[in-house]
């Protein structure tokens, strides 16, 4: 079956640009998790959704990073005003139930800001 | 400041070498320890699931193991398609804290 899908690919944005990065989840996978991964570094986590709702933003960056999901499949996160620090893979995942439990990843959308 | 760190940083095994990877961590309130595989270019793959100390899991060529401070990632005659970083991550109430993970090179 298909596996989580994420748009685009590469994207190459000029700083101050603001971007959207898209995830499509596993149909029926009511979790959806977002992540960042940067040369050299761990992933870091971001944000999760149970449904339409994330219980806990904290994990965004700063104020210029937001994320939402609707109709329980479809999420966005959207990068305001870039920054070159904001260079990173952006990857999401989603899974059956909650908890972080056997999540399945997407390809990652690699983000370049110039 | 929790942390999940992994050693060693690079692995470099012979085929049919056997050898064991670390994962150390200092989360308060762990609910759980994973272990994924990531491929160059690609997403993270999940391998395990780990909750309790003294709890084990299986799969091919691959155990892992838990205990109150560590995990180990148990790698029995690895062949050449073993190759790849192993990602280890605990589980806070909210969120996923991921090690930087090891890279594990098997030379055929």
């Amino acid at each position: 079956g298909a596996g989580v899908s994420q748009s685009p690919s590469n994207k190459v944005t000029e700083k101050g640009k603001d971007v959207e990065l898209r995830c499509d989840p596993i149909s029926g996978h009511t979790a959806l998790y977002w992540y960042r991964q940067s040369l050299g570094q761990g992933l870091e986590f971001l944000i999760y959704f149970q449904g339409n709702s994330a219980p806990d933003k904290s994990g965004l960056p700063s104020d210029r990073f937001s994320a939402e999901r609707t109709g329980g499949s479809v999420s966005t996160l959207t990068i305001q005003r870039t920054q070159q620090e904001d260079s990173a893979v952006y990857l999401c995942a989603s899974s059956p139930t909650g908890d972080f439990y056997e999540q399945y990843f997407g390809p990652g959308t690699r983000l370049t800001v110039t | 400041e929790d942390q999940v760190t992994q050693s060693p940083e690079a692995l470099r095994l012979q085929e049919g070498e056997s050898s064991s990877l670390n994962c150390s961590y200092t989360v308060s309130g762990l609910r759980g320890l994973f272990w994924y595989r990531q491929d160059p270019g690609k997403g993270p793959e999940f391998l395990f699931t780990l909750y309790s100390a003294g709890e084990e899991k299986e799969k091919e060529r691959l155990k892992a193991t838990l205990t109150k401070k560590e995990s180990f990632l148990h790698i029995t005659a690895p062949k050449p398609e073993d190759s790849a970083t192993y990602l280890c991550a605990v589980q806070e109430p909210e969120r996923l804290v991921f090690g930087k993970g090891t890279k594990l090179t098997v030379d055929p």
